[in-house]
């Protein structure tokens, strides 16, 4: 079956610093990806939809200029969070598919953890 | 905005026993999936539903989508410790985006 994989899967950076985090499609080519937000014992939240070779496109309430999300190419996706704060500390879990009709393929997520 | 109302939020019962969580909505949904996510991992898909009323078995699972494709309801015969985890259900809208629900932690004690 279609695996998405998300690396990497746990994080720790002092506040301040950026964190990069990445999202392949490692069997088929996701023109669309999308990155979520997940606080503990709580459901997922929408952060961003990336579509490959155009801008991401951001919730409301989601800081692009803190969350940068590039879409480069059909097989990656990566999530920078700037200047990192404790608030930031958080799981992070990307999806991708094929096509709009296309089933969503779930990373196994990144745990950040902000000092 | 579309909004998904799961619950309960947390069940705690013992092996053995059954149960229902829900989902429910104002609004209507092309589809609708059910994932399973366990701690520290992504979500994964159990089931998607498509047609109002259709019911789907997944051995013990069991799951239906409401005949106005506006709620869904997963029941659980004779649930194991090894269905403990996070339950999501999430609703399929315009250009297939998800809408998750809040979420169902359930644990299962042997």
């Amino acid at each position: 079956g279609a695996v998405v994989s998300q690396h990497p899967s746990r994080v720790i950076c002092k506040s301040g610093t950026s964190v990069k985090i990445e999202c392949r499609s490692l069997d088929f080519q996701a023109t669309t990806m999308f990155w979520y937000r997940q606080f503990p014992k709580q459901s997922l939240m929408l952060m961003a939809t990336s579509n490959e070779g155009s801008k991401a496109t951001y919730e409301q309430g989601v800081e692009k200029d803190k969350f940068l999300i590039n879409h480069a190419s059909l097989t990656l996706s990566t999530l920078t969070v700037t200047s990192a704060h404790p608030e930031d500390s958080s799981f992070y879990i990307c999806s991708a598919r094929l096509s709009i009709n296309s089933p969503l393929h779930f990373g196994n997520g990144t745990r950040l953890t902000v000092t | 905005t579309q909004l998904l109302e799961q619950s309960p939020q947390f069940l705690s019962i013992q092996e053995g026993e059954n149960l229902t969580v829900y989902c429910n909505s104002s609004s209507v949904f092309s589809s609708l999936q059910w994932y399973r996510q366990e701690p520290g991992e992504g979500p994964v898909l159990l089931v998607t539903v498509v047609t109002g009323g259709e019911v789907k078995k997944l051995k013990r699972l069991t799951f239906q989508f409401g005949d106005a494709r506006k709620d869904s309801s997963l029941h659980i015969t004779a649930a194991q410790p090894g269905d403990t985890g996070l339950y999501l259900c999430a609703g399929a809208s315009a250009g297939n985006m998800l809408t998750f629900g809040g979420g169902t932690r359930l644990m299962v004690k042997p």
